[in-house]
């Protein structure tokens, strides 16, 4: 399973409060990656990061930020949480050492803003 | 840009059923594709990929052929058991290899489930 941790696992929170996902790794894999995953819409990127403090926006990263500042911890930041955040979120790796182009993926977090 | 469409679900079969679930693709160049599983409750395991035309994944009973001509990459079993139920996801990653760090573009996934 690649050593991918996520916390919390469920979380219920209410509009208008900051939420932070935690995704632990314990290979010092390389790249790390945050999706959410909507029926209809399959899974889309938020954020990845390719290196301690080096990070960059997915396809659907408004509303969210993210922090690597060490390899291990890939932090998601929702800073003021709306209902259309309610979702699933996966973490995911991949690495060079494994294969190039296969990533994967944490158990997810489900995450419920009312 | 990338974009992978599959069939829509639910599907449901019997056990020992024949299984095809579609995949098709939009990428320039030569992507490589992959499907992935996931199971109640848990995260997505890799079930398959492959990396070049005519190129053939295969893992526990399923088989997807990389097809450059009809730019498909179909899910197919011969005999599905009731432990097949999951939801599956076709996705692609750029042709162009960029150390470790292409971007995974998924379809909507097609949720399964076998009765026994």
């Amino acid at each position: 399973d690649a050593g991918i941790t996520q916390s919390p696992r469920h979380k219920v929170t209410e509009t208008g409060t900051p939420v932070t996902l935690r995704c632990h790794q314990t290979e010092n894999h390389r790249y790390m990656y945050w999706y959410r995953q909507d029926p209809g819409h399959g899974l889309r990127l938020i954020h990845y990061s390719y290196g301690v403090k080096d990070t960059d926006k997915g396809e659907v990263s408004d509303g969210y930020s993210v922090s690597r500042s060490k390899t291990e911890d890939f932090l998601l930041t929702l800073e003021s949480a709306t209902s259309s955040q309610t979702s699933v979120y996966f973490c995911a790796i991949s690495d060079p050492r494994l294969a190039t182009d296969t990533q994967y993926f944490g158990p997810g977090t489900r995450l419920t803003v009312l | 840009g990338n974009s992978v469409t599959q069939m829509e679900g639910p599907v449901t079969l019997s056990e020992e059923a024949f299984l095809t679930i579609n995949c098709t693709y939009t990428a320039t160049g030569y992507p490589s594709l992959f499907w992935y599983v996931q199971y109640p409750g848990e995260g997505l395991q890799l079930l398959l990929k492959a990396t070049k035309a005519d190129d053939k994944g295969s893992n526990k009973g399923f088989e997807a052929t990389y097809r450059k001509e009809t730019t498909s990459f179909h899910l197919e079993k011969g005999s599905v058991q009731v432990s097949d139920s999951a939801v599956y996801f076709c996705a692609l990653s750029p042709a162009v290899a960029n150390f470790g760090n292409e971007k995974l573009t998924f379809g909507t996934g097609t949720r399964l489930t076998i009765i026994p």
